[in-house]
């Protein structure tokens, strides 16, 4: 499973965007890129998943570019209720619950 | 979507007992299960991976003994921490995966075990 790097922290204001990057130099042909969300003590919650180019859903974009070895998840107009750890996985198609989570994100939304 | 759902969501035990978690899937069933842990600050480790009708496969360094897994239907793993002492205290989650489904995980909503 390839590793990911990923910011540890991010500040923001509410209305703004938010850009998370992720790098992933490792990642294999068939692998996809996931992003979760984790408020404390709750489980992570699945925001989005590509392999390549953009994904867009009602929540945010993810933008992977051509070589796939980053990928940045966009949050548009943030709230406080976006204050949470943000984690990118990447993991072969098929392979949804055996997921090897980094360190995350912790994205604190300030008024 | 699919809801995977724990209990208890809290727990205290006295050190030396033991306490078992129950993850089930609602809506769907789970042929596998994902049993993690987090300790504050951290991210989640995956320990172990649960199969409906077989032995748990555990990550290195998990304990088999210890942490006993249990899935003995489609819709529900249990997590039993056996002779638990301070140090095992953490946030236990669960997971499931529908199959043929989505892309997505779905994660119960965690226990936190407080050992005393």
């Amino acid at each position: 499973l390839a590793k990911t790097t990923q910011p540890i922290s991010m500040d923001s204001y509410e209305g703004q965007e938010v850009n998370i990057t992720c790098s992933h130099n490792n990642i294999a042909t068939n692998d996809y890129i996931t992003w979760y969300q984790q408020f404390p003590s709750q489980g992570p919650r699945f925001i989005i998943q590509g392999y390549k180019t953009k994904v867009t859903n009602e929540v945010a974009s993810l933008f992977i570019p051509a070589d796939r070895k980053s990928s940045t998840l966009s949050l548009p107009r943030v709230s406080l209720s976006d204050t949470a750890v943000y984690y990118c996985l990447v993991a072969g198609s098929g392979n949804t619950g055996k997921l090897i989570f980094g360190q995350g994100t912790t994205l604190q939304v300030k008024p | 979507g699919a809801v995977v759902s724990q209990h208890p969501s809290r727990v205290i035990c006295k050190s030396g007992t033991s306490v078992k978690i129950e993850c089930r899937s609602l809506d769907f069933q789970a042929t596998t299960m994902f049993w993690y842990r987090q300790f504050p600050k951290q991210s989640l480790m995956l320990m172990a991976t649960s199969n409906e009708g077989s032995k748990a496969t555990y990550e290195q360094g998990v304990e088999k003994d210890k942490f006993l897994i249990n899935h003995a239907s489609l819709t529900l793993s249990t997590l039993t921490v056996t002779s638990a002492h301070p140090e095992d205290s953490s946030f236990y989650i669960c997971s499931a995966s529908q199959v043929l489904g989505g892309p997505e995980a779905f994660f119960g909503q965690g226990t936190r075990l407080t050992v005393v």
